[in-house]
C-alpha cells in the first residue's frame, strides 16, 4: 500500500529535550516536506526537500532541522523544543514532475512541549 | 504572492442539506487546484482536483469547478451525510512544490 508514515503519532516532552519525528514514504517520491498545523493559522510549510541531500527552508523553519540522506526518509529534528512548537505536524511527499502535483500526507504527529 | 482564501467556518448543516464551501485564489498563471479533507484524528486526503480552467473535479459526491474568470474553486455537495463531518482545505501548488492552503473550513453535519 502506498503511504507516508510518521512516528511517533503522539509525543509529550519538556522544553529543551531534543527529539526527532520520523517520516518515511514508499512511493519513490523525490519531493518531501514538513508542515505544521495550528488553529487559526492553517498549514504552514517548515522545510522541504527536492531530492536526496537537497533541502530548503519553508515558511517557518526556525527551531527545526531536517536531513535527507535517503530518498524514502525525511526526519524532522527539534534540537531544543519550546512550548511554541506545540503543534500538529504533517509530513508529505510527491513527484514534482506530476502535472497534478498531488501531495500525499502522513497521519500526523501531535507534539506537546511543556 | 499566491494565496487561497476560504470561507470561515464552522459550517453546521443537517443531514441531506446542500453544501457550498467558497474558495477563491490569487495566483500567477493557472495552477492546479485541490480540495483536501481532514477527518477527525487523521491526516489530509486529496478529495478532488482540477488542472485547468473549466475543469470539474468530483469525488464521493463532491464537486468543484475551476473558474478562471472569478478565480474560484467552490466545493459543493448536493446532500451531505454525518460522515462528511471534517475539515476541508482548498489548496494550490507553488513553484517550489509547497502547497498553499486556505485556512480550512470545519463542517459539522447533524443527523
Amino acid at each position: 500500500e502506498a503511504q507516508v508514515t510518521q512516528n511517533p503519532r503522539y509525543l509529550i516532552t519538556v522544553t529543551g529535550k531534543k527529539l526527532t519525528v520520523t517520516c518515511s514514504q514508499n512511493m519513490n517520491h523525490e519531493y518531501m516536506s514538513w508542515y505544521r498545523q495550528d488553529p487559526g493559522l492553517g498549514l504552514r510549510q517548515i522545510y522541504y526537500s527536492m531530492n536526496v541531500e537537497v533541502t530548503d527552508k519553508g515558511d517557518v523553519p526556525e527551531g527545526y532541522k531536517v536531513s535527507r540522506k535517503e530518498k524514502r526518509n525525511f526526519p524532522l529534528i527539534l534540537e531544543s523544543p519550546s512550548p511554541n512548537q506545540t503543534s500538529l505536524y504533517f509530513c508529505a511527499s510527491s513527484t514534482p514532475g506530476d502535472r497534478y502535483n498531488e501531495q500525499f500526507f502522513g497521519p500526523g504527529t501531535r507534539l506537546t512541549v511543556l | 504572492g499566491d494565496s487561497v482564501t476560504q470561507m470561515e467556518g464552522p459550517v453546521t448543516l443537517s443531514e441531506e442539506a446542500f453544501l457550498t464551501i467558497n474558495c477563491t485564489y490569487t495566483a500567477t498563471g493557472y495552477p492546479s487546484l485541490f480540495w483536501y479533507v481532514q477527518y477527525p484524528g487523521e491526516g489530509l486526503q486529496l478529495l478532488l482536483k482540477a488542472t485547468k480552467a473549466d475543469d470539474k473535479g468530483s469525488n464521493k459526491g463532491f464537486e468543484a469547478t475551476y473558474r478562471k474568470e472569478t478565480t474560484s474553486f467552490h466545493l459543493e455537495k448536493g446532500s451531505v451525510q454525518v460522515s462528511d463531518s471534517a475539515v476541508y482545505f482548498c489548496a494550490l501548488p507553488s513553484n517550489t512544490g509547497k502547497l498553499i492552503f486556505g485556512q480550512g473550513t470545519t463542517l459539522q453535519v447533524k443527523p
